[in-house]
């Protein structure tokens, strides 16, 4: 099955930097990458996503690049603020018609004011 | 629109309880239908997920069950709580035919 793993576990910055977090998938047939940002204890809400068959996408100061080639894809996040602090997991499907999503150990991301 | 409810919100449990956490969808039908459990190390385990009515594919053997015995009601069950099943437990759906997830609100289950 699909194994995705995600780096690093934990990232600091100070506030107006920017934050890049990148994850690796196994399964070539993959196609659908998503992001998700997790509060703490709230629910994970999707906030960018990506399909194969483009390679980079941006929505203000986030943006999310995908290499199929190397089966690599990251975030992006730019002018961070303190309210971007979170843990973010990426995804990838598995493909087929149950569509299962498998996601990476997340990333505890601090901005520091 | 859709949502997705989940309840209860937070559950303290005596090991050797029993269990039921019930997860439903309103404003859409035939949804996929998910449980993951989320530890304390933050990772998202797939426990469950369904296709349709009475459909149920399992990830991982564990004490846990799940059913769905409605179009958009999904529900995790055990017999007999063990203080490994201890953690955040979150439903999620998607549309057939679409990609996003959408998470419920969670459970934070604690077996004492």
């Amino acid at each position: 099955g699909e194994n995705v793993e995600q780096h690093p576990s934990t990232l600091s910055v100070q506030e107006g930097d920017s934050a890049v977090i990148k994850c690796t998938y196994s399964d070539s047939a993959s196609n659908y990458f998503p992001w998700y940002k997790q509060e703490l204890g709230k629910r994970p809400q999707l906030i960018i996503d990506i399909r194969s068959n483009v390679g980079e996408k941006k929505d203000q100061r986030i943006a999310v690049t995908l290499n199929k080639t190397a089966k690599h894809f990251s975030l992006h996040i730019t002018e961070t603020q303190p309210e971007d602090s979170a843990v973010y997991f990426c995804a990838a499907s598995s493909g087929g018609s149950n569509y299962k999503l498998t996601f990476g150990k997340g990333t505890l991301l601090t901005v520091n004011p | 629109s859709q949502t997705i409810h989940q309840w209860p919100a937070t559950l303290v449990q005596p090991v050797g309880s029993p269990l039921s956490l019930e997860c439903t969808v309103e404003g859409t039908s035939n949804p996929n239908l998910y449980w993951y459990r989320q530890a304390a190390g933050r990772g998202l385990q797939l426990l469950f997920y369904s296709v349709g009515i009475g459909q149920i594919s399992s990830e991982v053997p564990q004490n846990l069950s799940a059913s769905r015995p409605q179009d958009r009601q999904f529900i995790l069950s055990s017999k007999k709580l063990l203080l490994s099943d201890s953690g955040f437990y979150l439903c999620a759906w998607r549309q057939t035919g679409n990609y996003g997830y959408t998470f419920g609100s969670g459970t934070r289950l604690t077996v004492v």
